[in-house]
């Protein structure tokens, strides 16, 4: 079956400390992205990227980076510089000209203390 | 103005009831918007496009009144299993053309 996945479900993480979210697709997609979601907040665009070796700052970029070395695989590291990590990210995917169509991973709850 | 703003909620309604949530968004010139599900602790889903003819699709109807700029989502016949989060959600208005803003979502609780 074709989809995202994301991994892990939960992590844990002291403060101070960089992590790194997985995020895989094998829908084909040229597209790729990755939220955060916050209580009482939409989703925020964090990073995404419309190809290969490629990639844009989204809205709430501080404190993140992302790498696209292969078309399936979109990860993005959670650095010690962001202020507030403790978040629900979620990863997605599109085909370049159907962005609104936007198929997203199980998300990874992130909580740092 | 928040490019896209709904109303949060919760709408506590019985089953079989029909239930209407609005989006409002600040963009003139967007042409299309969308609306997705997120059921509890969960991934959103497209469930529909919002054109300017508006979208049909069984029990759920998505229209778009452009002059006081709001599209809306109705459900007639409300089930239990309907019960989740609804995101409107609207292209971004940052010239970027792959960027989507979404709402905060609208709660749907059905009541048995």
């Amino acid at each position: 079956d074709g989809g995202i996945t994301q991994s892990p479900k939960y992590l844990f993480r002291k403060e101070g400390q960089n992590v790194t979210l997985s995020c895989e697709q094998n829908l084909n997609h040229d597209a790729m992205y990755w939220y955060r979601q916050d209580p009482g907040q939409g989703l925020r665009l964090i990073y995404y990227s419309q190809i290969v070796n490629d990639f844009q700052k989204g809205d709430i970029a501080e404190g993140y980076s992302v790498s696209r070395e292969k078309k399936e695989s979109f990860p993005l590291t959670v650095t010690s510089a962001q202020k507030n990590p403790t978040a629900f990210y979620l990863c997605a995917s599109s085909k370049v000209l159907k962005t609104y169509e936007q198929y997203f991973g199980p998300g990874t709850r992130l909580t740092v203390t | 103005r928040k490019e896209v703003e709904q109303d949060p909620g919760p709408f506590n309604v019985p089953e079989g009831a029909t239930v209407a949530f609005n989006c409002t968004y600040s963009n003139s010139a967007s042409q299309s918007f969308f609306w997705y599900r997120q059921d509890c602790r969960k991934e959103p889903k497209l469930l529909m496009s919002v054109y300017s003819s508006g979208n049909e699709d069984g029990r759920f109807t998505a229209q778009l009144n452009r002059a006081s700029q709001y599209i809306s989502l109705l459900i007639r016949d409300s089930k239990l299993s309907d019960s989740a989060t609804y995101l409107c959600v609207a292209p971004s208005t940052s010239g970027a053309t792959n960027k989507l803003i979404f709402g905060t979502g609208t709660l749907l609780a059905v009541q048995p």
